[in-house]
């Protein structure tokens, strides 16, 4: 089966402690994708990376890192420089010369 | 002034009818638009895709896009209650850099 993957489903931290997310994905798509959704609101960029190697802040990269050392990866890390990292993280993927980004199922972060 | 705009709704129809959802964005140079559906709890999952003005039909969907009004909208034909969710607007300007508005809560009433 193809499709974007994300772990885990639920996370849970105490305020101060950097947590990884894990975002994989099967469909060859160059492109990759990190999204947080707050309630009640749209989805912002963290980061994005069009190939291995190499990445771009979005609108709300601080606090943040990532890494594209494969293809088929791009691992978030939050860390405690995040000031209100409580949000839902949407991986999202896409081939290069299509605009059309596709959505895993994404992880639900609490920081108590 | 935000990128792109929605009523945040909830809007409310009744079973068969036509749905009608909004979107305006802010900045000309934008090339593609998009409409996703996000189930409560979910993940957005695209439905519609469009690039020049005009309209795109895909089943009881449909895109319609005005440049020149900055405006797009989506309406779902013969609605159904598992049609209800909140459907997000999306625009690329560039380097597929998407911006995505707040979200129309869409009810069908039985």
């Amino acid at each position: 089966d193809g499709g974007i993957t994300q772990s885990p489903k639920y996370l849970f931290r105490k305020e101060g402690q950097n947590v990884t997310l894990s975002c994989e994905q099967n469909l060859n798509h160059d492109a990759m994708y990190w999204y947080r959704q707050d309630p009640g609101q749209g989805l912002r960029l963290i980061y994005y990376s069009q190939i291995v190697n190499d990445f771009q802040k979005g609108d709300i990269a601080e606090g943040y890192s990532v890494s594209r050392e494969k293809k088929e990866s791009f691992p978030l890390t939050v860390t405690s420089a995040q000031k209100n990292p409580t949000a839902f993280y949407l991986c999202a993927s896409s081939f290069r010369d299509r605009a059309e980004q596709y959505f895993g199922p994404g992880t639900r972060l609490t920081v108590t | 002034q935000k990128e792109v705009e929605q009523n945040s709704g909830p809007l409310s129809v009744p079973e068969g009818a036509i749905a009608s959802l909004n979107c305006t964005y802010s900045d000309r140079v934008s090339q593609s638009f998009f409409w996703y559906r996000q189930y409560s709890g979910k993940s957005p999952e695209l439905i519609m895709s469009i690039y020049s003005n005009g309209d795109k039909e895909d089943g009881r969907f449909t895109a319609q896009l005005n440049k020149a009004s900055q405006y797009v909208s989506l309406l779902i034909r013969d609605s159904q209650p598992s049609d209800s969710a909140t459907y997000l607007c999306a625009v690329n300007k560039s380097f597929n850099k998407f911006y995505f508005g707040s979200g129309t809560k869409l009810n069908v009433k039985p």
